[in-house]
């Protein structure tokens, strides 16, 4: 079945340090894929929708220039957390769905997630 | 704007007992899918059910059975003799579309099945 992977799975850096999460479809191509945060014990949230080859569309409260968006090709989007500081550190997870089976079940893949973790 | 409520955040049993778990949601859309997922402390997300809001007939799938009722914007989900391997978070979700793009998620109920 289709799969997203999601990279890497978990990361821990300094603070001030810029970090570059990916998020491939497999085995379909992704017009659109969707990032969501999900802190310690609590609910996943939108933070944006990556539109290929067109800027993302961000969720209110969430800052673009803090949340790079990414979505170069139709396989791959990237979400880049610029100068991180400890308040970001996160669960980040992408999502997708086949447009060519949108009837699918799963509909949407998830990818495996990344816990970001800023010293 | 789209608002999904998990009033319980947590409920804990013993393993055999059957659990519901609540769910209920607005939106002004009348056309809307709603989702279950299953989150274990590894953190994937795993895709239990769709429903769309045109179809209220209840589903059963093993030992898991949902209740989707318009009326009370419901969408109630219930494990039957759970196990411990039940233990998680479930999240309830919903969607304008099909595919379950854009989702607006519930706060989430922990699960803990004791032995």
């Amino acid at each position: 079945g289709a799969v997203v992977s999601q990279h890497p799975s978990w990361v821990i850096c300094k603070s001030g340090t810029s970090v570059k999460i990916e998020c491939r479809s497999l085995d379909f191509q992704a017009t659109t894929m969707f990032w969501y945060r999900q802190f310690p014990k609590q609910s996943l949230m939108l933070m944006a929708t990556s539109n290929e080859g067109s800027k993302a569309t961000y969720e209110q409260g969430v800052e673009k220039d803090k949340f790079l968006i990414n979505h170069a090709s139709l396989t791959l989007s990237t979400l880049t957390v610029t100068s991180a500081h400890p308040e970001d550190s996160s669960f980040y997870i992408c999502s997708a769905s086949d447009p060519v089976d949108p009837y699918s079940s799963p509909p949407q893949h998830f990818g495996d997630g990344t816990r970001l973790s800023i010293l | 704007a789209q608002k999904v409520t998990q009033a319980q955040t947590e409920i804990s049993v013993v393993e055999k007992e059957d659990v519901t778990l609540d769910c209920v949601y607005e939106t002004r859309d009348t056309t809307y899918y709603l989702f279950w997922y299953k989150q274990p402390p590894s953190g994937e997300l795993v895709f239990l059910i769709r429903r769309n809001s045109f179809d209220e007939q209840n589903e059963i799938s093993g030992r898991y059975s949902w209740n989707f009722q318009k009326s009370t914007s419901s969408f109630n989900f219930t494990i039957t003799a759970s196990q411990v391997v039940d233990s998680a978070v479930y999240f309830c979700a919903l969607s304008a579309d099909n595919a379950g793009n854009m989702l607006t998620f519930g706060g989430g109920t922990r699960l803990m099945v004791k032995p």
